[in-house]
């Protein structure tokens, strides 16, 4: 199985900020990375596929960058509700496997 | 508008059978795969299994294979995920999503329903 390891797995900061998530793949996945924004009690939310392409209705705050084995979510300039969770998440083969997590929290 | 609603989750126990379904509508159901994904209560995300536009092709994750199946009814644009067996380490909220042929992400997901494995 891949594994993805994302870090940091939790950091703060404040509205403005640019924030910057990194994803790391055990093998090479080429650019089928995906990110996915999770709010408490709710299902995840796509932000970026394909590694860099945003998703439909996203704010252009976000953006993926990477292949192969190294990834990055960026945050241009934090808002109120980007506090959330952060999945990448490889689908590459299967198991489709997910990172940890990465907890954005209000500093 | 496009949506999925997952039904029919609740408490079992261990060793017991339960089926999810996954109810969508805005779009053309059989152009789409469809997939399972759970969260345990706390934790991370965990695919659990996907099936193919027309039900001929399925995967599932070691930790759930020979034990539940995914099938789907088209004509019903309806999903489903039969669990058998069930262990306290299936205990998890279950969310169907869609997912696209293209890259194989999961653009549209439900608001997830939540299974408890306990005596």
């Amino acid at each position: 199985d891949i594994q993805m390891t994302q870090s940091p797995s939790s950091l703060a900061a404040s509205v403005g900020d640019r924030v910057t998530i990194t994803c790391r793949a055990s093998q090479s996945i080429s650019g089928y990375l995906n990110w996915y924004q999770q709010k408490p009690g709710k299902a995840p939310k796509l932000l970026i596929y394909a590694a860099s392409r945003l998703q439909s209705g996203v704010p252009s705050t976000f953006s993926g960058s990477g292949s192969g084995t190294d990834f990055t979510l960026t945050i241009s300039s934090l808002q109120a509700e980007d506090f959330a969770t952060y999945y990448c998440q490889q689908s590459f083969n299967t198991p489709y496997t997910f990172g940890q997590g990465t907890k954005v929290e209000i500093k | 508008q496009v949506q999925l609603v997952e039904s029919g989750g609740g408490l079992v126990k261990p060793g017991g059978p339960l089926r999810l379904s996954c109810a969508a509508s805005g779009f053309t159901f059989s152009d789409y795969y469809m997939t399972w994904i759970r969260q345990a209560p706390g934790a991370g995300l965990e695919w659990v299994s996907y099936i193919s536009g027309s039900g001929s092709t399925m995967a599932y994750a070691d930790s759930v294979k020979g034990r539940f199946t995914i099938s789907r009814d088209n004509a019903k644009n309806s999903l489903y995920l039969q669990m058998n067996s069930l262990r306290a380490e299936d205990t998890a909220v279950y969310y169907c999503a869609r997912m696209t042929i293209y890259y194989f992400y999961m653009d549209v997901w439900g608001k997830g329903t939540t299974v408890t494995v306990s005596s």
